[in-house]
């Protein structure tokens, strides 16, 4: 059962460098999200993909980008680095229970990013 | 307004004690879903228990439980009978119906358990 899958685990960059966080979840739910955890803290809320081909902002969109290839496929991009970025990154992905309310949200391990 | 908040940064609780994590959201949605998750020392995001804003019933599952008082919009976690293993960070979560698939998390409570 692979659930929500997300690459890589660790990521070093430099400052000004950009990549791509990738996520993929075999469950095949509509929605999916990305968060960021600072350490010590809450998840924050970065965008998220209430179904295929729909993408929206959420509370920290700054400086990130994202593209919600397929229904499977929810990626996450940073242009330029930023050491404000450090942190760690999850996806997760959930489904709707019968409305457009959602199911609990299913997570993937996360990616530890540091910027320098 | 913060959508979740959690009061508690940090609780120690003698194990096999209860314990109760607060939780208050502020929402003018009549719809909306609470969920709490754990999050040990390893990392991982563990989906505890759910309340939708319509359920009649406080949730349980296992030694788990909700104190769901709609009125004054908080949903407090019940921990019966606390374990080594439940010492972990917990965080609460709302998802209002009107910005449905928008899932946003509260600052979270580190609970530690003593033996």
């Amino acid at each position: 059962n692979a659930g929500v899958t997300q690459t890589p685990k660790f990521q070093v960059l430099k400052t000004g460098q950009s990549m791509t966080l990738q996520c993929a979840q075999d469950m095949n739910h509509n929605s999916m999200y990305w968060y960021r955890q600072d350490p010590g803290m809450g998840l924050r809320l970065i965008y998220y993909s209430a179904s295929e081909g729909t993408t929206d902002k959420g509370e920290v969109p700054n400086g990130y980008n994202v593209s919600r290839l397929n229904k499977r496929e929810f990626s996450l991009r940073l242009e330029s680095a930023a050491p404000s970025q450090t942190s760690v990154y999850f996806c997760a992905s959930s489904d709707t229970r019968g409305g457009f309310m959602n199911t609990e949200a299913f997570f993937g391990q996360g990616t530890r990013l540091t910027v320098v | 307004a913060q959508k979740i908040t959690q009061t508690q940064p940090g609780m120690f609780v003698q194990e096999k004690e209860a314990v109760t994590l607060d939780c208050t959201y502020d929402t003018s949605d009549p719809s909306y879903g609470l969920f709490w998750y754990k999050q040990p020392s390893s990392g991982e995001m563990i989906f505890l228990i759910y309340q939708g804003s319509y359920d009649q019933q406080n949730a349980t599952e296992g030694r788990y439980s909700l104190n769901f008082q709609k009125a004054r919009k908080s949903a407090n976690l019940v921990i019966s009978a606390s374990q080594l293993g439940d010492s972990a960070m917990y965080f609460c979560a709302i998802e209002e119906d009107s910005s449905a698939s928008k899932i946003i998390f509260g600052s979270g409570t580190r609970l530690s358990i003593r033996p």
